[in-house]
């Protein structure tokens, strides 16, 4: 069975400050890995996925996740917060052994900036 | 470019009542998903459609619940005797064929509250 963590309900930063969002997995296969991140009262949009090739992906909005096998991490950051950040973001993963997707999510961050 | 389409947006329900969610996928999108998301989680996996054939469903989906997607195009989610614990957002989504590291494109939700 596959599983993601994600360390904190809530992460609070000041505009222009650095955001670092965790997520570690489980998985008994390679998996495919995802961010999602998702507005009030709104569905969820794709900030970025992993599937093979290189670990350091590049998403919207400045997003960017790197994949790390050894530590079972696939971490959100983004180099200088802005307002309009202020979400929930749900990290997913993929069994990649079926010819379709079925996330399994993490319970979510919820994304807090200041001024 | 429309996206995933789902109707109602919000429905509230007494206990006891039938309710039926509508979901348009994105054209030319073949598979077809139903998550459910209850507040302070993330979406949980309710089934998948490709084409017209339901070819998995989470133990999540009780007898309570029937999907279908007749003729591969838009599904409906069934809830019959609704109770309060069925209160949460359904969201559909779809994606195109291919594997599974391919985007799922999600719905804005349909809000169940049951009273």
């Amino acid at each position: 069975a596959q599983s993601v963590t994600q360390l904190g309900s809530h992460v609070s930063v000041s505009e222009g400050a650095l955001v670092l969002l965790r997520c570690n997995y489980s998985s008994s296969v390679p998996p495919y890995l995802f961010w999602y991140v998702q507005y009030p009262n709104q569905g969820l949009q794709l900030l970025l996925k992993y599937t093979t090739g290189a670990t350091l992906v590049k998403g919207i909005n400045g997003f960017e996740a790197e994949f790390k096998k050894s530590e079972t991490s696939f971490h959100l950051t983004k180099p200088s917060a802005h307002m309009s950040d202020a979400a929930e973001y749900f990290c997913a993963v993929s069994d990649n052994r079926k010819g379709y997707s079925t996330l399994t999510f993490g319970k979510g961050t919820m994304l807090l900036v200041s001024p | 470019d429309t996206g995933v389409s789902q109707d109602p947006r919000h429905k509230i329900t007494k206990r006891g009542q039938n309710v039926t969610f509508r979901c348009d996928p994105i054209s030319e999108h073949n598979r077809l998903y139903w998550y459910r998301q209850t507040l302070g989680q993330g979406p949980e996996f309710l089934t998948y459609f490709q084409n017209e054939a339901q070819l998995e469903k989470s133990r999540l989906l009780s007898d309570r619940f029937s999907a279908e997607r007749p003729k591969g195009s838009f599904s409906t989610l069934e809830i019959q005797r609704t109770e309060q614990g069925d209160s949460a957002m359904y969201l559909c989504a779809s994606s195109p064929p291919g594997g599974a590291g391919n985007t799922i494109y999600f719905g804005e939700g349909s809000w169940l509250t049951v009273v």
